[in-house]
């Protein structure tokens, strides 16, 4: 069966550090993998989305960068964290049909 | 752009039903899912509808789709205090072969009271 893993669970960081959140899926094949942030408005935002080794898509302009370096590992960047990137950041996956599957998240606050 | 609209909040006695709403804006949606999230958690996928589907029961939930007004329900029978979660409503267009983009709703948040 598939699984979904990210690390770490919760992370505090102070402002102009760097930054690194790791997905990894398995179980299956060339998922497609999105990086989602959760801010306390609870409404979800896509931030980024991979469609294949080393092919990531942005879908609003920010902070941050992802990078795909292997099928099933989806990694989260920043190189100077700022206030605004606290939140609540999930990784979700997908393959035939549209459904994503989420993985446990990771609570990251700048401080 | 794509549009998905829901109530911040329902509360409902335990043992009740409880129906939650959601709108949608894009004509060309062809699944539309159910997510729950429990605090601090991911999202756990509940259900999903296709759209040339009116209804989709499993258990305790039944889905409604109203595809001439863009009306989706989750109706949640029996309601326990373990439904108690953040339910989000999510669209997406028909499969594109790259991406699988959804487009949730803010959610709504179900309490449970005894």
């Amino acid at each position: 069966s598939q699984t979904i893993h990210q690390w770490p669970a919760t992370l505090v960081q102070p402002v102009g550090s760097p930054l690194s959140l790791e997905c990894t899926v398995e179980g299956t094949s060339n998922p497609n993998l999105y990086w989602y942030r959760q801010a306390a408005g609870r409404g979800l935002q896509l931030l980024f989305y991979s469609v294949g080794i080393g092919q990531i898509s942005s879908e609003v302009p920010q902070n941050l960068s992802a990078s795909r370096p292997q099928d099933r590992q989806f990694i989260l960047s920043s190189k100077k964290l700022l206030l605004s990137d606290s939140g609540f950041y999930l990784c979700a996956w997908s393959v035939d049909r549209n459904e994503q599957f989420f993985g446990p998240g990771t609570r990251l606050t700048v401080l | 752009g794509e549009d998905v609209e829901q109530s911040l909040f329902l509360s409902v006695r335990e043992g009740d039903s409880s129906v939650i709403n959601c709108t949608y804006t894009d004509s060309s949606s062809t699944y539309l899912y159910w997510y729950k999230q429990e605090p601090g958690a991911g999202l756990q996928l509940l259900t999903y509808i296709f759209s040339n589907m009116d209804m989709k029961q499993d258990q305790r939930l039944t889905v409604l789709l109203n595809k001439k007004d863009k009306h989706l329900s989750l109706r949640i029978a029996d309601t326990q205090t373990g439904d108690s979660a953040i339910y989000f409503c999510a669209e997406s267009p028909i499969l594109t072969g790259g991406g699988n983009k959804l487009t949730f709703g803010t959610g709504t948040q179900l309490k449970v009271e005894l």
